[in-house]
């Protein structure tokens, strides 16, 4: 099993739409947990950090379940600058450095 | 704003030259990074670095080498480039502990003719 899995996309969406994606991991230990953005040809931003409690940034919630071992992104009421990929990330299994995630793509049209 | 700078952005040479990518972060961070991304591919963590004369294999061999001789600077060597190195680099710095954010350089784009 991949330490990090996400589902590729692409995720098609009208302007408006809330969507959700999810990354699974394998590395029950890792502590830290975080969502990035990254647009096409750019380096990745980081979007939110995620805590156990759950957080919410704006139109992003972010969520971690750490009995199933995954977390999420909620985004809502979409816009057209949310299209980008959005990848997860978190510490490898020897907790030595941050790996991401494969992404997922996301595209919001009019 | 993120304080991380990469050179070159982009680099056409031919194989078997020696080329060297430089990173510099002027944020004092301990902790330096270097990915590998091909296009529409995940990010592979290839060297990291926890301060000066610390540095690491990440989880994807690579041939390239790094030195961590000043903490604001991390560059990455590789002795004789092929087309199979081609590929976007990405530099990236953090702080240490376990929730500090990841700043990325814009990265530097290699094409190995």
């Amino acid at each position: 099993r991949k330490e990090v899995e996400q589902d590729p996309g692409p995720f098609n969406v009208p302007e408006g739409a809330t969507v959700a994606f999810n990354c699974t991991y394998s590395n029950s230990a890792s502590q830290s947990f975080f969502w990035y953005r990254q647009d096409c040809r750019k380096e990745p931003k980081l979007l939110m950090s995620v805590y156990s409690s759950g957080n919410e940034d704006g139109r992003f919630t972010a969520q971690l379940n750490r009995a199933s071992q995954y977390i999420s992104l909620l985004i809502r009421d979409s816009k057209l600058s949310d299209s980008a990929t959005y990848l997860c990330v978190m510490h490898n299994q020897a907790g030595t450095a941050l790996i991401f995630g494969k992404g997922t793509t996301l595209s919001v049209s009019s | 704003e993120a304080d991380i700078y990469q050179t070159p952005r982009y680099l056409v040479i031919g194989t078997g030259k020696k080329i060297t990518l430089e990173c510099s972060q002027t944020m004092g961070h301990d902790k330096m990074y270097w990915y590998q991304q091909d296009p529409g591919m995940e990010l592979h963590l290839i060297h990291y670095s926890y301060g000066v004369n610390s540095t690491e294999k990440g989880d994807l061999s690579s041939e390239s080498t790094v030195s961590r001789i000043r903490t604001e600077h991390f560059p990455l060597t590789l002795e004789s480039a092929r087309p199979s190195h081609t590929s976007q680099y990405l530099c990236a710095s953090r702080l240490a502990g376990i929730t500090g954010e990841l700043f990325f350089g814009e990265g530097s784009r290699l094409t190995v003719l």
